[in-house]
């Protein structure tokens, strides 16, 4: 089957770096996204990879390992806004993306 | 980015009633537009790949006749929830993609917070 595993939720302090972790299992492999989700809100792209290794834009920061199975979002300079769930999507054979239910990451003053 | 919009954004209705969502992209020629549907505090849930003039493809369990779905034109999908019960009521979404983008990336609508009474 297909699947997603990221924590359910992470606390962080503003400023400081936080490092959200996915793990996956898809049938065939197209890349991966991740997405923010501000509660109430519909997602919003944030990066995507679809080779090995780190993908750095602005603050954020996405890295994957493909014969892991593996990715995380790297969150730098926290900011308040930045509380949000965090989706690891990634896209399988018939490109269509894998959702899981997130990480809702809370950031604390 | 590319911009998609939706309408209404949030719509109350009797149980029994139809109520139709709009999905819009404003800015390029969305080839195929994707439906979600997300429970509070849960994943977003695919319900239908629609691609422009031809029949949406609906993932299992989602009932084609209750939530039809038109996308007429390269710019715009609807979602008609037919006899709409409590049960219905949601979080819809809308996405959108177009062939020769390099990542393939969908954007999303802002989303229809459906309450049915």
């Amino acid at each position: 089957g297909q699947n997603i595993d990221q924590p359910t939720e992470m606390t962080a302090t503003e400023g400081a770096i936080v490092q959200i972790n996915c793990t996956y299992q898809t049938s065939g492999f197209n890349g991966l996204f991740w997405y923010q989700q501000h509660a109430g809100e519909a997602p919003t792209f944030l990066s995507y990879n679809v080779l090995d290794g780190l993908e750095e834009k602005g603050r954020f920061s996405s890295f994957l390992s493909r014969s892991k199975g593996y990715s995380y979002l790297l969150l730098k300079e926290l900011q308040m806004k930045d509380s949000a769930s965090y989706l690891c999507a990634p896209m399988d054979s018939n490109y269509q993306l894998i959702w899981g239910a997130g990480t809702k990451l809370i950031i604390k003053p | 980015g590319a911009v998609v919009s939706q309408h209404p954004s949030w719509v109350i209705c009797k149980s029994g009633t139809s109520v139709k969502i709009e999905c819009r992209s404003l800015d390029f020629q969305a080839t195929t537009m994707f439906w979600y549907r997300q429970f509070p505090k849960q994943s977003l849930m695919l319900m239908a790949t629609s691609n422009e003039g031809s029949k949406a493809t609906y993932e299992q369990g989602v009932e084609k006749d209750k939530f039809l779905i038109n996308h007429a034109s390269l710019t715009l999908s609807t979602l008609t929830v037919t006899s709409a019960h409590p049960e219905d009521s949601s979080f819809y979404i809308c996405s959108a993609s177009s062939t020769g983008w390099d990542y393939n990336e969908q954007f999303f609508g802002p989303g229809t917070r459906l309450t049915v009474l």
